[in-house]
């Protein structure tokens, strides 16, 4: 079975400043890794995805992720935050083959933008 | 191209009565999932359906809970019997399929979700 985990429930960051919330998985078998953002009141929106190929990938909103196997992270990060960017990010996990498409979630970071 | 519609977006029911939340799937899309999402957590996968078929149910609560996706009309999560640990946020998501092989992707694409209530 997959497991995410996000130590940071709550994270406060200043307006332009960087920020980098933290995403840490468990899986015995090969994964794709998601960034959800939710607004609130709102679903889920996907901000990236990592399915193979390069380990740096780039979203919407600025944000990209950094997929690395040895330490079995897929922290998210983005050079300058907006008061926008102010929602609730979720990581998720995939096994990486056919039959398998729940997706397992983190509990979620609560990003606040301080202006 | 509309997004997942979900209805009723909040939902007020007494402990004991049924709870019906309703999902209609992107168009295209033939695959729709459920997930729960408790106070304060991350959302947790219950149902995976295509049209008239459920494909994976490890979610899924073994008592109350059932959830259908028929061939015409919206897919359907029915509660029997609510109780206040019911009260929740449900997301439903749909996808469409992408094809098999030996990597492949079917992105989830998320509804706003129903707020259900239990007094």
């Amino acid at each position: 079975a997959q497991s995410v985990t996000q130590l940071d429930s709550q994270v406060p960051v200043f307006e332009e400043a960087p920020v980098e919330l933290r995403c840490n998985y468990s899986s015995s078998v090969s994964v794709y890794l998601f960034w959800y953002v939710q607004y609130p009141n709102q679903g889920l929106q996907l901000l990236l995805k990592y399915l193979s190929g390069s380990t740096l990938v780039k979203g919407i909103n600025g944000f990209e992720a950094e997929f690395n196997k040895s330490q079995t992270s897929f922290h998210l990060r983005k050079p300058s935050v907006h008061i926008s960017d102010t929602a609730e990010y979720f990581c998720a996990v995939k096994r990486g083959d056919f039959g398998n498409e729940k997706l397992t979630f983190g509990t979620g970071t609560r990003l606040t933008i301080i202006p | 191209n509309a997004g997942v519609m979900q209805n009723p977006r909040h939902l007020v029911r007494r402990r004991g009565q049924e709870a019906r939340l309703r999902c209609s799937p992107m168009k295209g899309h033939s695959h729709v999932y459920w997930y729960r999402q408790l106070p304060e957590e991350g959302l947790k996968f219950m149902v995976y359906l295509q049209k008239e078929n459920i494909i994976d149910e490890s979610g899924m609560p073994k008592e109350r809970f059932s959830a259908e996706f028929p061939k015409e009309g919206p897919s359907i999560l029915r509660i029997q019997q609510v109780v206040r640990g019911d009260s929740a946020a449900y997301f439903c998501a749909s996808s469409p399929l992408v094809g098999q092989g030996t990597r492949y992707y079917n992105e989830q694409f998320f509804g706003p979700g129903t707020r259900l209530t239990v007094l």
